[in-house]
């Protein structure tokens, strides 16, 4: 069975500055994606990027970056220049491919922006 | 616009009364599932469905039903209540076609169970 792992609860950044939050995942599967989707206090699931894993290439979007290391199964997410509107709960997801019809999510972090 | 609706928001009943939480999506996706949602465990699949009358148990399905009776709706039903089903829920859709785009949600519903 697929596990995804986020070993920290929580983070703080300062405003402005460049926070990576850490995700590690398990499959035997060779292709796959993976997300993080932010929840705000509003609880609203909001997907942030997506990772397809037959692709070589960090995906981006905005200030928003992940580094997907494939042979080690590892997929952290940056976010730089930090806002007060970042502050919320992020999950990491994965999903196969074959018969994607489920996530599996990792425990959260809870990210603080310190102004 | 495009979205996936939970009714309700928030819901306290007693132990042992039923109750449905709804789900109903415009998208004409095929896939729909239940995710819980608890401090430190994340979210977790309760049931999902591939398409009409198509549905399977997930990671925690026990004290819950659904069914897939119509594309765009896909009810969770709490027959017996207990106080360990407390918490958040997620309705979740998304195209067979397009599962690399994720999931789209609902707003979640507040479950309190005393």
């Amino acid at each position: 069975a697929q596990t995804v792992t986020q070993s920290q609860p929580e983070m703080s950044v300062q405003e402005a500055e460049t926070v990576t939050l850490s995700c590690t995942y398990d499959t035997s599967e060779s292709d796959y994606y993976l997300f993080w989707y932010k929840q705000p206090p509003s609880r609203q699931m909001i997907l942030v990027i997506r990772q397809e894993a037959y692709k070589q290439q960090n995906a981006t979007e905005n200030r928003f970056s992940v580094n997907f290391q494939k042979a080690a199964k590892s997929f952290s997410l940056k976010i730089s220049d930090s806002q007060l509107g970042d502050a919320a709960m992020y999950f990491c997801a994965y999903s196969r491919i074959q018969g994607a019809q489920k996530l599996v999510f990792g425990q959260g972090t809870r990210l603080t922006i310190n102004p | 616009e495009a979205q996936v609706t939970q009714n309700p928001r928030y819901l306290i009943t007693v132990t042992g009364k039923k109750l449905t939480v709804t789900c109903s999506q415009n998208m004409n996706h095929e896939y729909m599932s239940w995710y819980r949602q608890d401090p430190g465990l994340g979210l977790r699949q309760i049931y999902y469905s591939m398409n009409v009358e198509v549905t399977d148990k997930g990671d925690v399905p026990e004290g819950y039903k659904v069914s897939r009776k119509e594309k765009r709706n896909f009810p969770l039903i709490l027959e017996s209540p207990s106080p360990n089903q407390t918490s958040l829920y997620f309705c979740a859709s998304s195209s067979r076609q397009e599962t690399n785009y994720g999931y789209t949600f609902g707003s979640g519903t507040r479950l309190t169970v005393v």
